[in-house]
This record gives structure tokens, C-alpha cells and sequence, in this order.
């Protein structure tokens, strides 16, 4: 079965700093991946996601991710945070069929001043 | 655009006690489901109907059951509420998208703002 780990639980980082948030996941095959963010009091929204092809996707917001089939990593980077930016961030991995999409344990971004 | 909707939005429930969250959407998705999040857990998948009329079990099914009333709408219930229930619930619908020739993902979940259910 897949899994997700990011092991980072909350982050700070200066507004105007880059940020990376880490991702790892654990599959077999190629995976589908995906990064969700959470503002407090929503649900989840699509930053982005990789399926195939060029391992360096662009997301909304500003947000990059690159994959790395032999780190199994799927980390998230943005080169200068906004303080709107501070929410949790979540990884997730698809696999065996589309319904079967897992996440991570989240990261929360805090943004200082 | 509602999107997806998802009531109520708070809930407190004496454990023992039964309801029935409600979800409908309205981008005319053909899968629906629920999650529910729990701090430092995630989201870990309740239930889900991959489309109208079948319903399977996710990571977490116990205690709970649900029906996919009609394209629209997707509901979740507990029978008997515990304490464990206690969690923020989340339901999602998504589109479907053909990758690597016939191999059928997710493109995008799409998830209503949650249900904060607390079980006494």
C-alpha cells in the first residue's frame, strides 16, 4: 500500500523567504502525485500535481514541485512566501486506482514578519 | 458556484446518539467522498462512491455508513456516535482523467469546508 510522509509538522519562515516543504511517499510504481493546501476553516484546494512527463510542475499561487524518482520525494518550493501563504499544506499520493488517494499528516506554514 | 456543499457545519452529539452528515455537489462529478481529519493523522478516506449507486469502504469504514442518494448528493451517518468519532469531516468529489493510456486518476478533488462534529 502507499504512504506519504512529511516530516516537517510546522514551518516558519520570513515573509519574502524561499520556502520547502518536504514530501516523501512510498509506492511501487510511478505514483501520482499531489500537493492540497488547507487555509484555517476551509477544505483542502489543488495547488498542483504530477502524472507524467516533465518532473518539474507549476502550481497556482507561485508554487513549484519537483519529483524525484530516486529520493521518492515530491517537495513543494516557493521562492519568496507571502504572509497570505500561511495555511497547512498537505502531500498525497494516488495509486491502484484513482479512488485510492492517500495524505500526509500536513505541514502547517507559519509566515513572520 | 457552490461547489461542493456540506451541512452542518457544527455539531455536538451525546455519544450513542445518530446523524446523518449531508453533502451534495453540483459540477455533476461522478465520485464523491468522505474523509475525515484528525490532528496529526491526515486525512484518512471514510467511504466512497466511485459513481451513482455503488458505495466502497475507505481506510476507516467502522461505525459508519452511507448512501449515494442520487448524482448529487452523498451522505454519511453514524448509527451510534462515540467519542472517537470526534473529528472535522470532510466530503470531496472529483473528475476523472485518463493517464498513461488507459490507467484512469483523480485530476482534482474538490472538497466542501467540513463538518466539526463533536461526540460528549
Amino acid at each position: 500500500a502507499q504512504s506519504v510522509t512529511q516530516p516537517d509538522i510546522h514551518i516558519t519562515v520570513s515573509e519574502g523567504a524561499s520556502l520547502e516543504l518536504r514530501c516523501n511517499y512510498s509506492y511501487g510504481a510511478t505514483p501520482y502525485l499531489f500537493w492540497y493546501v488547507q487555509s484555517p476553516g476551509q477544505g483542502l484546494q489543488l495547488l498542483l500535481k504530477y502524472f507524467s512527463g516533465d518532473t518539474l510542475v507549476q502550481g497556482i499561487k507561485g508554487f513549484e514541485a519537483e519529483f524525484k524518482r530516486s529520493q521518492s520525494s515530491f517537495n513543494l518550493r516557493k521562492p519568496s512566501v507571502h504572509w497570505s501563504d500561511a495555511a497547512e499544506y498537505f502531500c498525497a499520493v494516488g495509486a491502484g486506482g484513482f479512488q485510492k488517494l492517500v495524505f500526509g499528516t500536513g505541514t502547517r506554514l507559519l509566515v513572520s514578519p | 458556484n457552490a461547489g461542493v456543499t456540506q451541512t452542518p457545519k457544527f455539531q455536538v452529539l451525546k455519544t450513542g446518539q445518530s446523524m446523518t452528515l449531508q453533502c451534495a455537489q453540483d459540477m455533476n462529478h461522478n465520485s464523491m467522498y468522505w474523509y475525515r481529519q484528525d490532528p496529526g493523522m491526515g486525512l484518512r478516506l471514510i467511504y466512497y462512491s466511485a459513481s451513482e449507486g455503488t458505495t466502497d469502504k475507505g481506510e476507516v469504514p467502522n461505525g459508519y455508513n452511507v448512501s449515494r442518494l442520487n448524482k448529487r448528493e452523498f451522505s454519511l451517518r453514524l448509527e451510534s456516535a462515540a467519542p472517537s468519532q470526534t473529528s472535522v469531516y470532510f466530503c470531496a468529489s472529483s473528475v476523472k482523467k485518463v493517464v498513461r493510456g488507459s490507467r484512469v486518476t483523480n485530476e482534482k478533488l474538490f472538497f466542501g469546508s467540513g463538518t466539526q462534529l463533536s461526540v460528549l
